[in-house]
């Protein structure tokens, strides 16, 4: 089975600080992504990378960056936590032929506390 | 754009009913489409998936056909369990892409 693992389920931070949420995949999957998920708001895409080192920006990366220094592992980091950023964070890895119809695979999420 | 649009919920049956979950696409291309589980506290979990028009995906007594010409992907069951109170989310991928797009989720509260 794919297994997508995030290292922390509830995180509570203080304001300004730097956060690091790390994701590990064990399926040599390509591709990773960052989403977050509110409350009538569904899933939004805030990064993805599709190699090592490489990223694309989603629909809200802003307030955020990402790390992909190995192809396991993608990293979110909020540079200054704000309280608009608390929320639940999703990772998630797809892998396989484009067309192929891969599905992509969750981590159970991490919910961070900004206070 | 490329999108996914799912009926707003709560949606709220009693045991053993019958279940329908809304989904339309509008996409460039050919994509495959999704639908995924989300139960309280946990991430997002495949349910099912189809890949070309007229596919059916099933799982779990759950089915959805790919129709093309109506752009949906709704979401059956023909009696749903307690245990199958979550929210779902249907989305889709484009063909030559790596982005997936979601719904905003439907969630389904069954009742004993």
């Amino acid at each position: 089975d794919v297994k997508v693992t995030q290292s922390s389920r509830y995180l509570v931070k203080r304001t300004g600080e730097k956060v690091f949420l790390e994701c590990v995949q064990d399926m040599d999957h390509e591709n990773m992504f960052w989403y977050r998920q509110d409350p009538g708001l569904g899933l939004r895409l805030i990064y993805f990378s599709y190699d090592v080192k490489m990223k694309e920006k989603g629909d809200i990366p802003e307030g955020y960056s990402v790390s992909r220094e190995k192809k396991e592992r993608f990293s979110l980091i909020l540079e200054s936590a704000s309280t608009n950023q608390t929320s639940m964070y999703l990772c998630a890895s797809s892998g396989g032929e484009i067309g192929s119809g891969n599905t992509i695979y969750f981590g159970e999420g991490s919910w961070l506390t900004v206070v | 754009g490329d999108s996914v649009t799912q009926m707003e919920g709560p949606v709220t049956l009693s045991e053993e009913a019958f279940l329908t979950i809304n989904c339309t696409y509008t996409a460039t291309g050919y994509p495959s489409l999704f639908w995924y589980v989300q139960y309280p506290g946990e991430g997002l979990q495949l349910l099912l998936k189809a890949t070309k028009a007229d596919d059916k995906g099933s799982n779990k007594g759950f089915e959805a056909t790919y129709r093309k010409e109506t752009t949906s992907f709704h979401l059956e069951k023909g009696s749903v369990q307690v245990s199958d109170s979550a929210v779902y989310f249907c989305a889709l991928r484009l063909y030559n892409f790596n982005k997936f797009y979601f719904g905003s989720g439907t969630k389904l509260n069954v009742k004993p």
